[in-house]
């Protein structure tokens, strides 16, 4: 069974900080995705790895694939408010199955 | 952006009833189609992957009488809870892939559909 460990499980910072958010497995994916979901709705995505090493950046975030492709972590710089949200990271596996990581309820303080 | 709706968004039920959740891909073709399910403040189970003409696959521990899922076209899928009961409640969110995604599995949701089982 392939599974996605993420961590922390949960983060509570003041708004400016800097936080990162790993995703990691003892399977290789050969791609991993990170989401958001805000309450009530389905995720979002944010970006596709495919190349191990990777990496990726959408303004204030930093997405990097691991070498080996099994990890992968998100990276935000000067947290704001509206980064608050469940972030989730979901590697393509097996039979064209995604597979959601635990997930990581952030919460940035004003 | 490729969009998916479901419906409906939140379906409250008598314990035994049944619930069909539909999900729709509005202006793409999905052969595939995936249905989750999340409790509140965690992550998404994969339940069972949908094929479009044939019978859908599910994931160990999901059982396949309780959770019946058709999907008869390429751009819908249902997900029918038979004789609902309150630990069923849950959100219950589907995703299509799109075609010729290059193989990065690139999903894209629905927007879930809350079932309150009292």
């Amino acid at each position: 069974t392939q599974l996605l460990e993420q961590s922390p499980q949960f983060l509570s910072i003041q708004e400016g900080e800097n936080l990162t958010v790993y995703c990691n497995s003892s399977s290789v994916f050969s791609s991993l995705q990170w989401y958001r979901q805000e309450p009530g709705e389905g995720p979002v995505l944010l970006v596709t790895v495919v190349t191990g090493g990777e990496v990726k950046k959408l303004k204030r975030l930093t997405f990097q694939f691991g070498d080996a492709r099994k990890d992968s972590s998100l990276h935000i710089t000067a947290a704001q408010p509206g980064d608050t949200g469940l972030y989730l990271c979901a590697g393509a596996g097996s039979a064209s199955k995604i597979i959601f990581g635990s997930g990581t309820r952030l919460s940035i303080r004003p | 952006g490729a969009v998916v709706s479901q419906h409906p968004s939140w379906v409250i039920c008598k314990s035994g009833t049944s619930v069909k959740i539909e999900c729709r891909s509005l202006d793409f073709q999905a052969t595939t189609m995936f249905w989750y399910r999340q409790f509140p403040k965690q992550s998404l189970m994969l339940m069972a992957t949908s094929n479009e003409g044939s019978k859908a696959t599910y994931e160990q521990g999901v059982e396949k009488d309780k959770f019946l899922i058709n999907h008869a076209s390429l751009t819908l899928s249902t997900l029918t809870v038979t004789s609902a009961h309150p630990e069923d409640s849950s959100f219950y969110i589907c995703s299509a892939r799109l075609a010729g995604g290059g193989g990065t599995g690139e999903l894209f949701f629905g927007e879930g559909s809350r079932l309150t089982v009292l």
